[in-house]
């Protein structure tokens, strides 16, 4: 089966730019995750989608970051405007229910650097 | 609150030997699971292996077994006869089950994780 992908593969922009990311998960998997890892560190959920609708957002700094999920299917995450300490690998993750259980796939990552 | 703790920041192992990765979880729930993963250079989360708390018997995937001490709350990689390839960050993480409005959801939770170096 077809992994989760992502894009761009990397981007580099200057600060107060705004960006956008693509991912699309494993045909059939209900729940999308968004994570921030920033270099040295594990990931942090950002932002979980069951289906169309969010079921955490808690550490999402909503107001430059914005993420939707219309159809269900794949999902865009912004930034808008970014800063510097926005510079982090985002990673797409998606499982096939809630619980997780069936394991977790990521996508390969969007690289941001904000200069 | 859960958390992950690796305490190894980076491990050197000989090409052919054996590794542990440590992992201690803080969790007071009873149903929970562990994962590791593997993140090369080339930035993608490989999963290797996954124990329920439930499990009786350590999982075990080829070369990779998780040594569950549930008393002990240590959740440590076993990777035996290490290759060059292994050389990678190595995450554990912890999925739990929070209530929230919309019903039950499970987070993952990731430790800081432990670059593994494997030379020839």
């Amino acid at each position: 089966e077809a992994g989760v992908a992502q894009s761009p593969r990397y981007k580099i922009i200057e600060k107060r730019q705004s960006v956008a990311f693509w991912c699309n998960p494993i045909s059939g998997h209900a729940t999308l995750y968004w994570y921030q890892q920033i270099l040295g560190q594990g990931p942090k959920l950002l932002i979980q989608f069951q289906n169309n609708g969010v079921v955490d957002d808690s550490q999402l700094p909503k107001d430059r970051f914005s993420a939707e999920r219309l159809k269900g299917v794949d999902s865009t995450l912004k930034i808008q405007p970014a800063k510097l300490e926005d510079s982090a690998v985002y990673l797409c993750a998606s499982s096939l229910d809630l619980r997780g259980n069936y394991g977790y796939t990521f996508g390969s990552g969007t690289r941001l650097t904000v200069v | 609150a859960q958390k992950i703790t690796q305490t190894q920041p980076g491990m050197f192992v000989q090409e052919k030997e054996a590794v542990t990765l440590d992992c201690t979880y803080d969790t007071s729930d009873q149903s929970y699971g562990l994962f590791w993963y593997k993140q090369p250079s080339s930035g993608e989360m490989i999963f290797l292996i996954y124990q329920g708390s439930y499990d009786e018997q350590n999982a075990t995937e080829g070369r990779y077994s998780l040594n569950f001490q549930k008393a002990r709350k240590s959740a440590n990689l076993v990777i035996s006869a290490s290759q060059l390839g292994d050389s990678a960050m190595y995450f554990c993480a912890m999925s739990y089950s929070r209530l929230n409005s919309g019903g039950s959801n499970y987070k993952l939770t990731f430790g800081k994780g432990t670059l593994l170096t494997v030379n020839p």
